[in-house]
């Protein structure tokens, strides 16, 4: 059985550059969210879609990022244009009801 | 800030010691759950425990849970060199699915 697959796993890129992380939620999951981990600021939440729909996204620092779910087994966050303080590892994670989330192993994301 | 704070920040012990962590956390919760993460890998989920519950067993974790002082433990009993691990409290307050974590706490389990 899958899990919540993410890629790039790396990705490294020069500030300005449009970034775009990829998830493949488990199959049969219809809600996903986007966090983002630093030292500084430990695992925050980004947004979070249901049914492809998103709820919140309270959490996305600036208009620079951006998510989306075009349908219920991929979703999209891009950053454009990057700076280095976006450098953090992002993960996706899914679930369904009220089970527990599942989460990918991450995207580690260094703009220099 | 929402975020629970784990204690401590880092633990050290040998193997077959028991380990504890501690979760202080500030709004009223429905659920406290616990999650390990490896490093470079993903949050995997471990328990989870009801703001009715006081205490919750799964194999060799054990977790309390006091809502009066807004506060949880997570005990790995038996620690092995596989435990080593940050562990992570995380909590429903802001949301069912709108789950605040904290800090974490890193373990690490020496042979």
């Amino acid at each position: 059985d899958a899990g919540v697959i993410q890629s790039p796993r790396h990705e490294v890129t020069e500030m300005g550059q449009e970034v775009t992380l990829r998830c493949k939620p488990i199959s049969g999951h219809n809600s996903l969210f986007w966090y983002r981990q630093t030292m500084m600021r430990g695992l925050e939440l980004l947004i979070y879609f249901n049914n492809n729909v998103p709820i919140d996204d309270s959490g996305m620092p600036e208009d620079r990022f951006s998510a989306k779910m075009p349908n219920a087994s991929f979703s999209t966050l891009k950053i454009q244009p990057s700076e280095p303080r976006d450098s953090a590892v992002y993960f996706c994670a899914s679930t369904t009801g009220n089970q527990p989330q599942h989460f990918g192993d991450g995207t580690r994301l260094s703009i220099l | 800030s929402q975020q629970g704070e784990e204690d401590p920040q880092a633990l050290s012990i040998q193997e077959g010691e028991n380990a504890t962590m501690n979760c202080s956390y500030k709004t009223s919760i429905n659920n406290l759950q616990w999650y390990r993460q490896n490093s470079g890998r993903g949050l995997v989920h471990l328990i989870l425990i009801r703001s009715n519950e006081r205490e919750k067993h799964s194999g060799r974790l054990r977790v309390t849970l006091d809502t009066s002082k807004k506060s949880s433990s997570l005990l790995i009993t038996a620690s092995r060199a596989a435990d080593t691990a940050s562990y992570f409290c995380a909590t429903d307050g802001e949301g069912a699915q709108k789950l605040v974590f904290g800090q974490g706490t890193r373990l690490t389990i020496n042979p």
